[in-house]
């Protein structure tokens, strides 16, 4: 079993659709982060959380450590938000070793 | 600022032959890391580098070689490229232990 999971795979949305994207992991960790990666292969970091909910634009990020499971959730979508969403988790212990997810891939249709 | 830059960005490989992909970083990040995404896998952790003159294993990285040569820079090197090396490699740097920053990556092909 992965450490770390995402649901779903894949998800199409028409423009302006709430999106949410999930993510589960099954070890006691530190932080969370959120990247998302374009059609053209680059990979940005989008959130580093280790509990509550941030919130940047239109993109919301929350994390409930005892149930040990995070949401990404995109408002207003547009189709340039188009790409896979990566879930990662550092474990607890000091270790600066991030453990990705293997990503959503999210296509928003105008 | 270029960020995290690499090189090269495309790369074919004959079975055995060897090379060195560079990765260089701008940002005065103490920590750098090398790792590699196939098809249906998440991103997967081959060395990383806490501080300049320290690396140490990920979770793939037979096969492989790293050396931090200073604070900026810090190259992985396939002594004896298989096929099963092909992927997409990406360095990453961090001024730890927060977001990674991550270069254009480098598409390696192993024929």
């Amino acid at each position: 079993k992965n450490e770390v999971e995402q649901s779903p795979q894949n998800l199409t949305a028409q423009e302006g659709e709430f999106i949410t994207i999930n993510c589960s992991y099954s070890v006691g960790i530190s932080a969370l982060h959120w990247l998302q990666q374009h059609p053209g292969g680059g990979i940005v970091s989008l959130f580093m959380l280790s509990s509550g909910k941030k919130k940047h634009g239109r993109l919301i990020a929350t994390i409930n450590i005892q149930e040990k499971h995070s949401s990404l959730h995109i408002t207003a979508s547009h189709p340039r938000d188009s790409a896979v969403y990566i879930c990662a988790v550092r474990p607890q212990g000091g270790s600066e070793k991030l453990v990705f997810g293997k990503g959503m891939k999210l296509t928003v249709n105008p | 600022n270029a960020g995290v830059t690499q090189t090269p960005k495309f790369q074919v490989l004959k079975t055995g032959q060897s090379m060195t992909l560079q990765c260089a970083q701008d940002m005065n990040h103490n920590s750098m890391y090398w790792y590699r995404q196939d098809p249906g896998m998440g991103l997967r952790l081959i060395y990383y580098s806490a501080s300049e003159g320290t690396t140490d294993k990920g979770e793939v990285p037979n096969g492989y070689n790293v050396s931090r040569l200073n604070k900026r820079e810090f190259s992985l090197r396939l002594e004896s490229a298989a096929p099963s090396q092909t992927s997409v490699y990406f360095c990453a740097s961090s001024p730890s232990p927060y977001e990674q920053y991550f270069g254009p990556g480098t598409r390696l092909t192993v024929t």
